[in-house]
């Protein structure tokens, strides 16, 4: 069985960063991408970006541009997203989910098996 | 960007009812859509993709329908585990993006 499993939750000041890992069990690491979609408190879901678990491409949402870098460690079979210069509306929980490896878009790979998600709060 | 619209935001609805779900793309997208449930305090789980194509293990009574810019999700007899919330999702083009959501109550 398919097994994403985030690290814990965290409370941020604002100005600061913040990396949250997903580590993946039961699935050939580099045959995968992994999106990152976020949830603000009683919100909708927001797609974040994507990394390909292959060739370390990434794609990142707009609203990112700057202060977001996805990395994978393929020994650990585990992915990263790192967001920088936290405010107050980063605060949400952050899930990690299996994609296409080649690309987010077209294909049918999309966030099909999930992690358990990590708040990340950001407070003075 | 591709903008998804979902309607109704919140429905409520009786044990047994057929229930639609509407989706619109903002402009066409082909079959490139997925459908996905989540229930408070959990991850979403993936229903549909490809617009019509039933995730495996998932019941029957979920279907999806659709192509270019509008979709619908329909459950045809609701069971108590499918109240929850409703996402649908374009993968066609960057950024993707998601709908609004909509709620699915108890009546």
């Amino acid at each position: 069985q398919v097994h994403l499993v985030q690290s814990g939750d965290v409370v941020q000041k604002p100005g600061a960063s913040v990396k949250v890992s997903c580590t993946v069990s039961n699935l050939p690491f580099s045959d995968y991408g992994f999106s990152w979609v976020r949830q603000a408190p009683g919100q909708g879901l927001e797609w974040v970006g994507w990394i390909s678990g292959y060739n370390d491409n990434t794609q990142y949402a707009q609203n990112f541009y700057g202060r977001i870098t996805m990395t994978t460690d393929t020994s650990t079979s585990t992915v990263y997203m790192e967001l920088r210069s936290l405010r107050s509306d980063d605060t949400a929980v952050y899930f990690c989910a299996t994609d296409n490896k080649w690309s987010p878009v077209g294909g049918d790979e999309h966030l099909d098996y999930w992690g358990q998600g990590t708040l990340v709060t950001v407070s003075s | 960007d591709i903008q998804m619209t979902q309607s109704p935001s919140s429905l409520s609805a009786s044990v047994g009812d057929r229930v639609t779900i509407a989706c619109r793309a903002s402009q066409a997208i082909r079959d490139d859509l997925g459908w996905f449930q989540q229930k408070p305090g959990k991850a979403p789980r993936r229903l549909i993709y490809a617009a019509s194509t039933l995730q495996s293990g998932v019941p029957s009574r979920f279907s999806g329908s659709g192509y270019g810019t509008d979709f619908t999700l329909t459950i045809s007899s609701l069971q108590p585990e499918d109240f929850a919330t409703y996402y649908c999702l374009q993968y066609n083009s960057f950024s993707l993006n998601f709908g609004g959501g909509t709620k699915v109550e108890i009546k």
